[in-house]
């Protein structure tokens, strides 16, 4: 298994521009979700998905559009990105039953927004 | 809400020592649970240790313990044995509690508490 995959590693952006962090995983959870890390702050949610076709907003979605077509992608998209985006984003998955016991995360995708 | 605090911003140990991160938690709710991560500097999120609102027994997992005080809702972990290896950030975390459905699965952090080994 690869487990959580992000790419890109590394991405650096002008204001206003737009792009997509891609996470895949391969261990068919039902729950997918987007955090960033900022300085300081720990990691904040901003987008999760139960499941193909169902998503919600975490603490901080403003900003991101995530979509869920399958049980394996869930992309975070910036329409318009500002420089209060520069952060490190960590996708994550779980089987999400009650009681699951672990989050798998992603190795993290090191975004900065000049 | 929920509410994850860790009062220590950076701990020192040295080495072949035990090491205690403190936790304490915010929940109104009496089903829920509580992990332990570290990311090292190469910045990836490592599972160490999850303990059940339910569950009777401390969880352990190898040199890390939890030391689960319900009443004082703290859930501090304890490094035994501290290794070189341990110096990273460590996050306390808990699970919201289930949705209608019975699932649950987000998480709330702390904000961390940087471990420093000493040789």
């Amino acid at each position: 298994n690869a487990g959580v995959t992000q790419t890109p590693k590394f991405q650096v952006l002008k204001t206003g521009q737009s792009m997509t962090l891609q996470c895949a995983q391969d261990m068919n959870h039902e729950y997918m979700s987007w955090y960033r890390q900022d300085p300081g702050m720990g990691l904040r949610l901003i987008h999760y998905s139960v499941g193909a076709g169902i998503t919600d907003q975490g603490e901080v979605p403003n900003g991101y559009n995530v979509s869920r077509s399958t049980t394996e992608d869930f992309p975070l998209r910036l329409l318009s990105a500002a420089p209060s985006q520069t952060s490190v984003y960590f996708c994550a998955s779980s089987y999400g039953g009650p009681g699951s016991r672990e989050q798998y995360f992603g190795p993290g995708t090191r975004l900065t927004v000049t | 809400a929920q509410k994850i605090t860790q009062t220590q911003p950076g701990m020192f140990v040295q080495e072949k020592e035990a090491v205690t991160l403190d936790c304490t938690y915010d929940t109104s709710d009496q089903s829920y649970g509580l992990f332990w991560y570290k990311q090292p500097s190469s910045g990836e999120m490592i599972f160490l240790i999850y303990q059940g609102s339910y569950d009777e027994q401390n969880a352990t997992e190898g040199r890390y313990s939890l030391n689960f005080q319900k009443a004082r809702k703290s859930a501090n972990l304890v490094i035994s044995a501290s290794q070189l290896g341990d110096s990273a950030m460590y996050f306390c975390a808990m699970r919201d509690p289930p949705n209608s459905g019975g699932s649950n699965y987000k998480l709330t952090f702390g904000k961390g508490t940087l471990l420093t080994v000493n040789p």
